[in-house]
Parts: structure tokens; C-alpha cells; sequence
């Protein structure tokens, strides 16, 4: 069975820093391409972060650029999401979720939640 | 930059209704967009990729349409479980981006 489970979400300072981990099982996280999306309480879906399947390719959403960091693990079949600087808008529910582009359909976790206050 | 733009934000419907929600990409997408259906607490549920192919165990009652920069998802006969807010997402690049969601309400 497939299933990606998100970890490290918790309650942070503002100008505090969280790791975030997504454990992939069932399936080969290398030949994937990930994702990190989050969603603000009450609020739509907002992209956050992409790496491609050989870790050689990461983007970012402009909110998050220059704080936060994808990076993966494929020996350890693990995603994580290395987040400074945290504001108060960062505050929400993060989801990893496999293969978002292309044709082909993705898979997302149940996601974890991250406050910022103070 | 991708801009989804979906409409309505909100709709009310009846159970048995036939209902349509549309989204239309800032530029030609082809058929690179997918639906999700999300409920309160829970993490988004694909129903359709690929603008018109249906998820494995989603009901016959979806349907996706489109391509280029205008897409449908239609929902037949609704369900007391539809009630859901749903979202498009364009695949066409790497730097995904979303509709703004449609909130789908018991009338």
C-alpha cells in the first residue's frame, strides 16, 4: 500500500526554525518527483516546494524562497522540508505529495501541522 | 506563472442536482489539470488527471472536460457526500499552482 506520512509539525516562535519528514512506503521514492504543499487554516491549497526524483532540481513558491529547503533522502525513502525564519503566515496544515505534474496521477499524505506564534 | 482561476467560489445545490464547476488556466495548459475533492481535516482526494481521466475508485458520477485553458468537472446526480469543497490544480509545470477553491453547499 502506498502511504506517505508527514512528521515534525509542532507549535514554533516566530524567527524559529522546524524540520519537517515525509517517510514514503510502497513504493520506490526515487523514480518520484515531490512536493511540499501547505494550506493556511480556512485558506486554498498553496504550492510550496518541488525536487525532482534525483534531488538535482528544487524549486520554490516566492513566500518560502531563501527560507525554507526541500531536500530527500532515497536511501532512507524520506522527503524533508527545512523551514528558518518562520512567520506567522507559515502557520499551516503541510502536505507532501508525490508526482504533481504530468499526466499521471499523485498521491498526497494526511500532513502535519505547523503554528507560528508566539 | 500559471493563474487557475475557478468558478463559482461557492454554489448551492440539492441532493440529485447536476452540478458544474469550471477553471481556466492564465495560458494553455493542454490537458495537464487535475481535480480535487477535500473535506474539512482531511488531505485533498484526487478525483480526476489529466483533465478527464478518472482516479481509480472515484464514482462514474465525476466527469472532467477540457483543454487548453477552460475545464469542467461535473458532478451527476449529487450525493450527500459530495458536499466538499473542490479545487483545479495545473500539472503543466513543476511549479504546480491551484484554483482558489469552490465550496459546495446543501441548498
Amino acid at each position: 500500500e502506498v502511504q506517505l506520512v508527514e512528521s515534525g509539525g509542532g507549535l514554533v516562535q516566530p524567527g524559529g526554525s522546524l524540520r519537517l519528514s515525509c517517510a514514503a512506503s510502497g513504493f520506490t521514492l526515487s523514480s518520484y518527483e515531490m512536493n511540499w504543499v501547505r494550506q493556511a487554516p480556512g485558506k486554498g491549497l498553496e504550492w510550496v516546494s518541488y525536487i525532482s526524483s534525483s534531488g538535482t532540481i528544487k524549486k520554490y513558491a516566492d513566500s518560502v524562497e531563501g527560507r525554507f529547503t526541500i531536500s530527500r533522502d532515497n536511501a532512507k525513502n524520506s522527503l524533508y522540508l527545512q523551514m528558518n525564519s518562520l512567520r506567522a503566515e507559515d502557520t499551516a496544515v503541510y502536505y507532501c505529495a508525490r508526482g504533481l505534474s504530468g499526466s499521471y496521477p499523485g498521491f498526497w499524505g494526511q500532513g502535519t501541522l505547523v503554528t507560528v506564534s508566539s | 506563472d500559471f493563474q487557475m482561476t475557478q468558478s463559482p467560489s461557492s454554489l448551492s445545490a440539492s441532493v440529485g442536482d447536476r452540478v458544474t464547476i469550471t477553471c481556466r488556466a492564465s495560458q494553455s495548459i493542454s490537458t495537464y489539470l487535475n481535480w480535487y475533492q477535500q473535506k474539512p481535516g482531511k488531505a485533498p482526494n484526487l478525483l480526476i488527471y489529466a483533465a478527464s481521466s478518472l482516479q481509480s475508485g472515484v464514482p462514474l458520477r465525476f466527469s472532467g472536460s477540457g483543454s487548453g485553458t477552460d475545464f469542467t468537472l461535473t458532478i451527476t446526480s449529487l450525493q450527500p457526500e459530495d458536499f466538499a469543497t473542490y479545487y483545479c490544480q495545473q500539472s503543466y509545470s513543476t511549479s504546480i499552482t491551484f484554483g482558489q477553491g469552490t465550496r459546495l453547499e446543501i441548498k
